[in-house]
């Protein structure tokens, strides 16, 4: 089956500017998560969708994050305006169900650098 | 507060042999754990998991052990091939259903 697909890969912007990630997730995964991922840290989640209904944002700083997945199916993130500290690798991963034992499968990440 | 974390950053070993990466969590509450291997450039790939209600539980070449006593958990990959060099993470699943993931143990296998 094909894996989660993310875009871009890799993404410099500047300080107070504006940036956008998308996801594809697995056909048929009914939950989607967005992670981000600090340099020698752990994934830290910042959003839960089940289908097109947000579960968990209680981790996404709302004042500059905002995230979508419209039709249920694809969705991206965007941060408004970037700090320093957004640079991280921002991972997209979905799931069949949010049940505890649903796999998360994960894509390859953008990699954000704000300068 | 609640957290995952691993025992060393890194650790290298000899091609062939066994590794042992370790992790130690914090709630008594949680009920599964996963582990994830991370290569560069790539997303976490899904190694194994193990539920509360087992001690033992084994893949592929990859062992996980749990010992809720002392809330701690342990990855045994035999055999160890240069494929395995990567990050390892162990994971929570808690009763919120959100997975907390440790800082990750950066595996190096010498030929």
């Amino acid at each position: 089956e094909a894996g989660v697909a993310q875009s871009p890969r890799y993404k410099i912007i500047e300080k107070r500017q504006s940036v956008a990630f998308w996801c594809n997730p697995i056909s048929g995964h009914a939950t989607l998560y967005w992670y981000q991922q600090i340099l020698g840290q752990g994934p830290k989640l910042l959003i839960q969708f089940q289908n097109n209904g947000v579960v968990d944002d209680s981790q996404l700083p709302k004042d500059r994050f905002s995230a979508e997945r419209l039709k249920g199916v694809d969705s991206t993130l965007k941060i408004q305006p970037a700090k320093l500290e957004d640079s991280a690798v921002y991972l997209c991963a979905s799931s069949f169900t949010q049940a505890l034992d649903s796999p998360l499968h994960f894509g390859n990440g953008t990699r954000l650098t704000v300068t | 507060g609640e957290s995952v974390g691993l025992h060393l950053p890194t650790l290298s070993v000899q091609e062939g042999d066994n590794s042992i990466i370790n992790c130690a969590y914090s709630n008594s509450a949680s009920d599964y754990f996963i582990w994830y291997k991370q290569e560069s450039g790539k997303g976490p790939q899904f190694i194994i998991d193990i539920r509360s209600n087992m001690d033992k539980r084994q893949g592929q070449r990859v062992t996980v052990l749990l010992n809720k006593t002392v809330k701690h958990l342990s990855l045994q990959i035999a055999a160890t091939q240069p494929g395995d060099s990567a990050v390892y993470f162990c994971a929570d699943l808690n009763q919120g259903g959100k997975l907390i993931f440790g800082q990750g143990t950066e595996l190096s296998v010498k030929p």
